[in-house]
C-alpha cells in the first residue's frame, strides 16, 4: 500500500524559504504516468494546489505561486520536496503531498504537516 | 483566473439526498475537466470519494455518486448519515497540469 510522509521544519522565518520533503514508502516515486504534487490548506480555509512533478520530471505550478515555488524529484530517496520562497504569514498552512494522474489527481495524501510563518 | 465555485454550505436531514455542485467563474464544466470530489473532516487529509466524474474510489458507499448536471459538476449523497457531516471538496483540471480546486462546501447533517 502506498504511503506518503511529510516532513521538514513547522516554523519558518518571513522572507525566508519553507522546505518540505514527501517520503514515498510502498512504491516507486519512479513509476510511470503518475505525477507528484503539493497541495496546502490555511487553518480554517479550502484547498490549494501548489504544484505537482511528472514522472518524466515536467514541473507545472499554481500560476499564483509560481514564481516562488520549486519542486523536486530524488529517486534515489524515494522522495520529492518542495522549496517555497520569500514567505509570508499568508503562507501558513497544513501542507500535504499526493501522488496522481490526470483523472484521479490526488490519491493516496500523506498525513499533512502544518508550517507557520512567524519571526 | 479561473475560479472553481461550490456552495459554501448545505443542510441535509438524515436519510435524505442532496446534490453538492462544482461549477466555473466562467464556462461550463465537462466530463474533459475530470472533476473529482474529496471529503474532509476536521484536523484529517481528504479522502477521495468520486473521480473521472463519477467513478467511486475504492471502498466508497454507493450512496455517494458523481455526474454532470447541467453545467456543473455534481457530488450527490443519497440516504444521508450523520457521519457525512464534513467538507466536500471538488477539484477539476484546466488542462496543461493546472488543477484548481472549489473553495468546498460545509455540509451538516440534521
Amino acid at each position: 500500500q502506498l504511503q506518503l510522509q511529510e516532513s521538514g521544519p513547522g516554523l519558518v522565518k518571513p522572507s525566508e524559504t519553507l522546505s518540505l520533503t514527501c517520503t514515498v514508502s510502498g512504491g516507486s516515486i519512479s513509476s510511470s504516468s503518475y505525477y507528484w504534487g503539493w497541495i496546502r490548506q490555511p487553518p480554517g480555509k479550502g484547498l490549494e494546489w501548489i504544484g505537482s512533478i511528472y514522472y518524466s520530471g515536467s514541473t507545472y505550478y499554481n500560476p499564483s505561486l509560481k514564481s516562488r515555488v520549486t519542486i523536486s524529484v530524488d529517486t534515489s530517496k524515494n522522495q520529492f520536496s518542495l522549496k517555497l520562497s520569500s514567505v509570508t504569514a499568508a503562507d501558513t498552512a497544513v501542507y500535504y503531498c499526493a501522488r496522481g494522474f490526470v483523472d484521479l489527481p490526488f490519491d493516496p495524501w500523506g498525513q499533512g504537516t502544518l508550517v507557520t510563518v512567524s519571526s | 483566473q479561473t475560479v472553481v465555485t461550490q456552495e459554501p454550505s448545505f443542510s441535509v436531514s438524515p436519510g435524505g439526498t442532496v446534490t453538492l455542485t462544482c461549477g466555473l467563474s466562467s464556462g461550463s464544466v465537462s466530463t474533459s475537466y475530470y472533476p473529482s470530489w474529496y471529503q474532509q473532516t476536521p484536523g484529517q487529509a481528504p479522502r477521495t470519494l468520486i473521480y473521472s466524474t463519477n467513478t467511486r474510489s475504492s471502498g466508497v458507499p454507493d450512496r455517494f455518486s458523481g455526474s454532470i448536471l447541467g453545467n456543473k459538476a455534481a457530488l450527490t449523497i443519497t440516504g444521508a448519515q450523520a457521519d457525512d457531516e464534513s467538507d466536500y471538496y471538488c477539484v477539476l483540471y484546466m488542462g496543461s497540469g493546472i488543477y484548481v480546486f472549489g473553495g468546498g462546501t460545509k455540509l451538516t447533517v440534521l
